[in-house]
Order: structure tokens, then sequence, then C-alpha cells
């Protein structure tokens, strides 16, 4: 079955590291998201994809980078964690054009 | 820009008791409105939708409808059951431009038996 994984669920790291999520999706989608979620703020928008080679910034860019190398994945890194970067964190996908986005199961990053 | 704002929460309830969850929103033009599940440990599920004013979504027993004049999308549900407890988030995508999901900050729904 198609589907959409992240790794690692969960990563304990110190301040300063870099840090790489992984986001993987076998649907074939264009449009890839990155989300954070914390209590009281829902889930926000870091970056998106619309294709190959497509990235764009959300609304809580800083401090986070990607890269679309081909379809299938969408890796998020942390330049240089930091502690307000302690969260957890979803990948979600959809298809150009249709409105559902599919999501991951998260990855818990903590950052001492 | 455009927003969405939940009712706060937590919410308890005791099974079979009717469920209302408050969402309003702040967009132009006419968005598409989302309410996502997530249950504990997973990531979010798409649990109904509408795409247009006075359209109504329903699955599982849950509804809500798309009303342009009050711009809310309660979620509802007659009786509620203990596997309903959850975080609920309304959302709304925008009807031109980015496909960005604009995220409330979700609803801790928690059934006693």
């Amino acid at each position: 079955d198609a589907e959409i994984t992240q790794s690692p669920r969960h990563k304990i790291t110190e301040t300063g590291r870099q840090v790489t999520l992984a986001c993987h999706q076998t649907w074939n989608h264009n449009n890839m998201f990155w989300y954070r979620q914390d209590l009281g703020h829902g889930l926000r928008l870091i970056h998106y994809s619309y294709g190959v080679q497509d990235t764009n910034k959300g609304e809580v860019s800083d401090g986070y980078s990607v890269s679309r190398s081909n379809t299938e994945d969408l890796p998020l890194t942390l330049e240089s964690a930091a502690s307000s970067q302690t969260s957890v964190y979803f990948c979600a996908s959809s298809r150009q054009g249709v409105n559902e986005q599919f999501f991951g199961p998260g990855t818990r990053l903590t950052v001492l | 820009g455009n927003s969405v704002t939940q009712m706060e929460g937590p919410v308890t309830l005791s099974e079979e008791a009717f469920l209302t969850i408050n969402c309003t929103y702040t967009a132009t033009g006419y968005p598409s409105l989302f309410w996502y599940v997530q249950y504990p440990g997973e990531g979010l599920q798409l649990l109904l939708k509408a795409t247009k004013a006075d359209d109504k979504g329903s699955n599982k027993g849950f509804e809500a409808t798309y009303r342009k004049e009050t711009t809310s999308f309660h979620l509802e549900k007659g009786s509620v059951q203990v596997s309903d407890s959850a975080v609920y988030f309304c959302a709304l995508l925008a009807a031109q431009g980015a496909q960005k999901l604009v995220f409330g900050q979700g609803t801790r729904l928690t059934i006693n038996p």
C-alpha cells in the first residue's frame, strides 16, 4: 500500500548540532509539506515543495532548510539545532490540484 | 492573512453526550474547510471536509456545515464514544495561491465511559 513514512520517530540531540529528519512518500504526490506541532499553536508550516527542485518557505522557516531531489523525499534539516526547535514534526503530501493532505506519523525531536 | 480559531480545550464529556467544537475562520474568497483528527501517538487523519458554502461534510457520525455568512465550520456529533477521544483540528485551504493548510490550535476531547 502507498504510504508516507518519517524517520526517526524519536530523536534527542544537543544544541548546535545539525539534524536531518526524513520524509518519504510512495504516492507519487507532487506536493510535500513540513509542519511543526506545538501546544497552543496547532500545526505551523515550515517549508513546502510543489515538485522536484522546488522549495518554498512557510511561516516558521527560520533555522530550517529542505531540498527536493526526487518526487518521493523531502528531508528537513535543522542547520544548528536550538532548544526552541523541540517539537513534534509532521510531514504531509498531496496530489497536484487535490486539496486533501496525507500526514506521516510524526517525529518527536528534543533539543537539549 | 488567513486564520482559524477553535474553541479552547480540553473538552471532557460522558459517553453518548452531544458534541460541538466551534471553529471560525478568516479568509478572502471561498476557502476549503477541513476537520482533522489526531489519535494518541499518531499523525493527523482527515475526518471530513467541505469545499463550498452550505456544503455539509460528514464521516463516522461527525458533521460540519460550511457557513459563509458566519465564517464558521463547527464540528458536531450526536452521541460520542470513548473511541472519539482525540485532538481535533480545524483547517482551511485558501481558494487561490499556495496549497497550504492553515490550522487552528486544536481541541483535545476526552470521552469518559
